[in-house]
């Protein structure tokens, strides 16, 4: 089965402030990645999601991650957070038979 | 509106006692999945199911069981074997390109 590690489990930081969270993941073969985010009281969403092409996807909201096969990453970017985006972002891989696994989560809070 | 129920919103379960958690999804999609989220763990797979009369357990099934006996619905049972059931689960479906979309969640507490 997939490992998937994120690393970080708490982040705090100021609004406009730079967001990166990091994710890995333990299979060498074909993987979808995906990130989703679980705003307070909310379902959990799909934020964006990397398949197969250009490795750098973009997603909702201005979030965007970078696949590096040869680093097993898939990494979370913001360049500049706001007090919305406060919420835990999941980190998800799958192999052929769609089923996820998912990393710890991390949980971001944003100061106004 | 297409997407995916689960009832109750929160359920109560006294020692010793099944309870079935609802998950319905209006989505024709073929693949169903439950997962049990605990903080600080994300989310770990309970069972799953790619067609109709068909499931598999996922990495933590013990002291659950499903069923799978119509396309649209994939009832999870949480039996009192489950010795530590107080979780916030998941229901989710997949469709073509293996996208996962997840109801809202069901708590589960125990008295």
């Amino acid at each position: 089965a997939q490992s998937v590690s994120q690393h970080n489990h708490h982040v705090i930081l100021s609004e406009a402030a730079s967001l990166e969270l990091g994710c890995n993941y333990s299979y060498g073969g074909t993987v979808n990645l995906f990130w989703y985010v679980q705003y307070p009281g909310q379902h959990l969403q799909l934020l964006l999601k990397y398949f197969s092409g250009d490795p750098l996807v973009k997603g909702i909201k201005g979030f965007e991650a970078e696949f590096i096969k040869s680093k097993f990453s898939f990494n979370l970017r913001k360049p500049s957070v706001q007090w919305s985006d406060t919420a835990e972002y999941f980190c998800a891989v799958n192999e052929a038979d769609y089923k996820l696994s998912f990393g710890a989560g991390t949980t971001v809070t944003v100061r106004a | 509106d297409g997407g995916i129920t689960q009832s109750p919103k929160y359920l109560f379960r006294k020692e010793g006692q099944n309870v079935t958690l609802s998950c319905e999804q209006n989505l024709n999609h073929d693949a169903m999945y439950w997962y049990r989220q605990d903080p600080g763990q994300g989310l770990r797979l309970i069972y799953y199911s790619q067609i109709v009369n068909d499931f598999q357990k996922g990495d933590i099934a013990e002291g659950y069981s499903v069923s799978r006996e119509k396309k649209e619905s994939f009832p999870l049972t949480v039996t009192s074997a489950q010795k530590n059931p107080t979780a916030f689960y998941l229901c989710a479906s997949t469709g073509p390109g293996g996208t996962q979309y997840f109801g809202p969640g069901t708590r589960l507490l125990v008295l």
